[in-house]
């Protein structure tokens, strides 16, 4: 059963906590993007890699960071220097020769 | 600024009938994309269309693209309460592919 995987569905984070949402996948896909999604609003771009050791940052990356040690893994941290972090997360992947992405399920990060 | 904005925000629409949605956009694209998200879920592709092409079909859905507009519109035909999502449009352009989505139309069929 191919596909993209994202954990926890529900992540919470208390103030100064570092918190880190997994993504995987078993496409065999090199390139992998981290998105976060704000009520009424569209996907923004936090971070991409379009091949593993490598990532980029994307439109809103302060206060995140990301690792790229495994082709099928990106995971993201939420840094307790992301002063909003409530959101919904998407984690996508690409083949290289196609432009159509894939999409996890969604990491919704909640602040207590 | 977003490159892909669609119209309208919201449509509201009963079981039977079509559903049209548009997305704008701003700076010459490659290839333009429809995505529809189920509530709290991922997004799911339903079509891609290249800057070469003026009109796709697929099943239920046809999405045209008027690059002298700058435009592109993705109808529904015969809608369907399963239907009942947010669709996003998302703009490809360059070499480097990251597409760049718009807010999104929210779509409620009614049964």
């Amino acid at each position: 059963d191919g596909g993209i995987t994202q954990s926890p569905k529900y992540l919470f984070r208390k103030e100064g906590q570092n918190v880190t949402l997994s993504c995987e996948q078993n496409l065999n896909h090199d390139a992998m993007y981290w998105y976060r999604q704000d009520p009424g609003q569209g996907l923004r771009l936090i971070y991409y890699s379009q091949i593993v050791n490598d990532f980029q940052k994307g439109d809103i990356a302060e206060g995140y960071s990301v690792s790229r040690e495994k082709k099928e893994s990106f995971p993201l941290t939420v840094t307790s220097a992301q002063k909003n972090p409530t959101a919904f997360y998407l984690c996508a992947s690409r083949a290289t020769s196609e432009e159509t992405q894939y999409f996890g399920p969604g990491t919704r990060l909640l602040v207590l | 600024s977003q490159q892909g904005e669609e119209d309208p925000q919201a449509l509201s629409i009963q079981e039977g009938e079509n559903a049209t949605m548009n997305c704008s956009y701003k700076t010459s694209i490659n290839n333009l994309q429809w995505y529809r998200q189920n509530s709290g879920r991922g997004l799911v592709h339903l079509i891609l269309i290249r800057s070469n092409e003026r009109e796709k079909h697929s099943g239920r859905l046809r999405v045209t693209l008027d690059t002298s507009k700058k435009s592109s519109s993705l109808l529904i035909t015969a809608s369907r309460a399963a239907d009942t999502a947010s669709y996003f449009c998302a703009t490809g352009s360059g070499g480097s592919y990251i597409p760049t989505f718009g807010r999104g139309t929210s779509l409620i069929v009614h049964p």
